[in-house]
């Protein structure tokens, strides 16, 4: 059973500030992580799949890095809007490629 | 829209009754997976069709709950007796077998009373 944690559980942050979340898993067999966004009433969204060690990705103001060896991976987003504000998941797969998911963040952005 | 639909948005029922809950994927995608997300946790896989195969399941999965993918299209996801902790949010995803990215519908919240 893989073990997927996050931290900080919650956060409020104030418009243009920039911040940073993390995800611990197994640093074993790993295969993939994946980060997504979850925004009341709507479906999550994929923002980043991650494979290797050192993998940064970039969508927008949202950036993720990896680091495989030492079982992290960290979420930033630079001058938060408060469009951002939802739930970060990170997730990896399992054996069927089923999901096991962290509890999330949850990013409130205050105009 | 070509993303994942699920119906009903919201379900609400009696304990004891039985509900059921539909899930059409992206229609290029041979993988569906539902997964139910309570309060304060992150989602958990239930099972995992493959085309019209179900592969996997979750030992939350119990008795009550069964699945199907008929021709390995849309699915649906049955729940009989339900309990109050049957209560959540019930998700599904689908994906390509190339890709491994998930791509999840709205979900249906169910409130059982």
């Amino acid at each position: 059973i893989l073990n997927v944690e996050q931290s900080p559980q919650s956060l409020h942050v104030q418009e243009g500030d920039s911040t940073n979340f993390t995800c611990s898993f197994p640093s074993s067999n790993f295969y993939a992580l994946h980060w997504y966004r979850w925004e009341t009433a709507k479906s999550p969204e994929a923002l980043f799949v991650m494979t290797l060690n050192g993998d940064e990705k970039k969508k927008g103001r949202i950036s993720a890095t990896l680091n495989t060896k030492e079982g992290y991976s960290y979420l930033y987003i630079k001058g938060s809007q408060p469009e951002d504000s939802a739930t970060y998941l990170c997730a990896l797969p399992g054996s069927a490629r089923q999901l096991t998911f962290g509890s999330g963040t949850q990013l409130t952005v205050l105009p | 829209d070509t993303g994942v639909s699920q119906n009903p948005r919201h379900k609400i029922t009696k304990r004891g009754q039985n509900v059921t809950f539909r899930c059409d994927p992206i229609s290029e995608h041979n993988r569906l997976y539902w997964y139910r997300q309570t309060l304060g946790q992150g989602p958990e896989f239930l099972t995992y069709f493959q085309n019209e195969a179900q592969l996997e399941k979750s030992r939350l999965l119990s008795d009550r709950f069964s699945a199907e993918r008929p021709k390995g299209s849309f699915s649906t996801l049955e729940i009989q007796r339900t309990e109050q902790g049957d209560s959540a949010m019930y998700l599904c995803a689908s994906s390509t077998g190339v890709a491994d990215t998930q791509y999840f519908g709205p979900g249906t919240r169910l409130t059982v009373l």
